[in-house]
């Protein structure tokens, strides 16, 4: 069936160093993607979105790269923190039933 | 930003005994509410949709009869594991849609099921 795919379970980084983590999708008819942070034992918090005819948008400190080519979705963050450390995920939608496809989830690991 | 809120966020309950999880919208009505599982570092995995007003729509191979979701108002949804396994043990996450476009989904922090 139709995934969204992370390619590292884990990502360690120097503490203002800066961080991309990349997610694969498979569904070309998703219309946005978006970025959570989950910090555990809580819920995943909104980070940034992107719709499907944008290939790049910023926010603060972070930015998301959308490459529709090769279903290739990235999370830049600028001088990462301590705070930062959290799993990041990846998901998709479509239409406007508000549906996620989540993906793996990637670990940020972010050393002082 | 919309708030959504969860009770209880941890409940230990005995084999066979049936629990009620609720899922607010604070500040927005919200027509439409989803119910994720989530395994211990494993992703969200959507288990149905809430809609307001009408029966819930169940993702392929969750039990409709075991998982059991109440959406009776705007602001309110509520999932219901009945005769619950320690294999029903999860964080369970709800979010809400105010309505909007794509993004505009809010997330509950969770509660965290263990069946004993």
């Amino acid at each position: 069936g139709e995934s969204v795919g992370l390619h590292l379970p884990t990502l360690s980084v120097q503490e203002g160093d800066n961080s991309i983590i990349n997610c694969a999708y498979s569904n070309s008819a998703s219309d946005y993607f978006i970025w959570y942070k989950q910090e555990s034992g809580k819920g995943p918090q909104f980070i940034i979105d992107i719709r499907s005819n944008m290939d790049k948008r910023q926010g603060q400190r972070v930015t998301v790269l959308l490459n529709k080519t090769v279903k290739h979705l990235s999370l830049q963050i600028a001088a990462t923190q301590p705070g930062d450390s959290a799993v990041y995920f990846c998901a998709e939608g479509s239409g406007n039933t508000g549906k996620l496809i989540f993906g793996q989830g990637t670990t940020l690991q972010v050393k002082p | 930003g919309a708030v959504v809120s969860q009770h209880p966020s941890r409940v230990i309950c005995k084999s066979g005994t049936s629990v009620k999880i609720e899922c607010r919208s604070l500040d927005f009505q919200a027509t439409t509410m989803f119910w994720y599982r989530q395994f211990p570092k494993q992703s969200l995995m959507l288990m149905a949709t809430s809609n307001e007003g009408s029966k819930a729509t169940y993702e392929q191979g969750v039990e409709k009869d075991k998982f059991l979701i109440n959406h009776a108002s705007l602001t309110l949804s509520t999932l219901t594991v009945t005769s619950a396994h320690p294999e029903d043990s999860s964080f369970y996450i709800c979010s809400a849609n105010s309505g909007g476009s794509g993004g505009e989904q809010y997330f509950g922090p969770g509660t965290r099921l263990t069946v004993t």
